[in-house]
């Protein structure tokens, strides 16, 4: 089975910067990744599809990016309710296995 | 507006059953595969299973295959995962999800399911 592998575990940014998080697949992926986030106590939301897509209503300082194997979600000039964890997940074929997440703590 | 509400969880004991619903609401519930997902105390999310719209396929992951069914009722609106010989590492919060694009479009406020004696 395909292992999605993120990274940094955690990263502590300030307000307003730019935030770049990845994710590693053991396997060509082509371009079936979605990025979600997390925030406390709260279910998981869509943020991205197929690598790059924004799902509705998702602000465009979130983009995603990369093909085959490595994959990047940016978050350009980062807001207070940004704060979560965001995780990568390998989609269209089954397992959809997720990646072990990123935390995003702000300063 | 596209609703899921999931029930029936609970603390039960080792190897014992227990039947989780996820009811639908605000969209052609017959028309989208459904998935459940389930994330353990303070861990990431793990994937568990999927049903095609019509119940034509299903897939589990390694560490619920053969232990957890999913299926569906269309006329109900319902989606369940049925969960026998439980153990102490299926303790979780335990998500149904509507797929978008083959992603989790959408997702349930989720239902705990403790599994301890």
């Amino acid at each position: 089975n395909i292992v999605m592998t993120q990274s940094p575990k955690s990263m502590s940014i300030s307000v307003g910067d730019r935030v770049t998080m990845n994710c590693k697949a053991s396997q060509n992926v082509y371009n079936n990744i979605a990025w979600y986030q997390q925030k406390p106590g709260q279910s998981p939301k869509l943020l991205i599809y197929y690598a790059s897509n924004r799902y509705n209503g998702v602000p465009d300082r979130f983009t995603g990016s990369g093909y085959g194997t490595d994959f990047t979600l940016t978050i350009n000039s980062v807001q207070a309710e940004d704060a979560a964890f965001y995780y990568c997940q390998r989609i269209y074929n089954s397992p959809r296995t997720f990646g072990g997440g990123t935390k995003l703590e702000l300063k | 507006e596209v609703q899921l509400v999931e029930s029936g969880g609970g603390l039960v004991q080792p190897g014992s059953s227990l039947k989780l619903s996820c009811v639908a609401s605000g969209f052609t519930f017959s028309s989208y595969n459904m998935h459940w997902i389930r994330q353990a105390p303070k861990k990431g999310l793990e994937w568990i299973a999927l049903i095609y719209y019509d119940s034509s396929n299903k897939y589990y992951a390694d560490s619920v295959k053969g232990r957890f069914t999913i299926s569906r009722d269309n006329s109900k609106n319902t989606l369940y995962l049925e969960m026998n010989s439980l153990r102490s590492e299926d303790t979780a919060m335990y998500y149904c999800a509507k797929e978008y694009r083959y992603s989790e479009g959408y997702w349930g406020q989720g239902v705990m399911v403790t599994v301890s004696s």
